[in-house]
């Protein structure tokens, strides 16, 4: 089945660090989605991108929809304990069904 | 808080007890979701519906019932379930224009 390659799968940083995260497929999507999931909470929705080329900011964490609609980039800058958790990005291939294709995480630890 | 509650939060249940999970939204949505996700893995999707009809069944074994009352509601009815399907149960619900999932805070299900 379709699936999203995420990377990398864990990243272990100072805090202060900047951090970057991807997500790859082989197929062409039409909105990118990036959630945060802290431990005993379901995932919450951090940044959406609907455009290739979109560049969108929340606070630290700026996400870009990439140019070939196969890729999407996280990226936080200047990395906060409160920041630890697993990051998934999610697609949506067609346009008229909510479904989502999710990546398989990347788990941050900042280390104070 | 992202307007969809669930219950129970935790769920201890043996193998031939019955059991229903509960979804709630309160962001007007006409989809919801169930997922179910298990540790080192991308989240599955299980059941959608849209306007209270089921449009997603991916292939999940029948000890799982969905139910969708209204568009607010979804139930998940479990019966006879394994070890096997101890997992996070997340619901999610989004709207027709951006199609953006919000999800709950997950019932933590251990099937005993």
């Amino acid at each position: 089945g379709q699936q999203l390659n995420q990377s990398p799968q864990s990243m272990f940083i100072q805090e202060g660090e900047d951090v970057s995260m991807n997500c790859t497929s082989s197929s062409i999507f039409n909105t990118w989605l990036w959630y945060k999931q802290e431990p005993g909470e379901g995932p919450v929705l951090l940044i959406a991108l609907y455009k290739a080329g979109e560049l969108t900011s929340n606070g630290r964490l700026t996400a870009q929809f990439g140019i070939t609609r196969k890729d999407s980039f996280l990226n936080i800058s200047a990395s906060i304990p409160s920041d630890v958790g697993i990051y998934f990005c999610a697609g949506r291939r067609s346009s008229n069904t909510g479904k989502l294709i999710f990546g398989q995480g990347t788990t941050l630890q900042v280390k104070p | 808080e992202t307007g969809v509650t669930q219950t129970p939060r935790h769920l201890v249940m043996g193998m031939t007890n019955k059991k229903s999970l509960k979804c709630e939204q309160h962001l007007g949505h006409n989809a919801m979701y169930w997922y179910k996700q298990s540790a080192k893995k991308p989240l599955e999707l299980m059941f959608v519906y849209n306007f209270k009809e089921q449009t997603e069944n991916n292939s999940v074994p029948s000890r799982f019932s969905p139910e969708c009352p209204n568009s607010s509601h979804l139930f998940l009815h479990l019966h006879t379930l394994q070890p096997e399907d101890s997992a996070l149960y997340l619901c999610a619900s989004s709207g027709e224009i951006t199609y953006e999932q919000y999800f709950g805070p997950g019932t933590r299900l251990t099937v005993t």
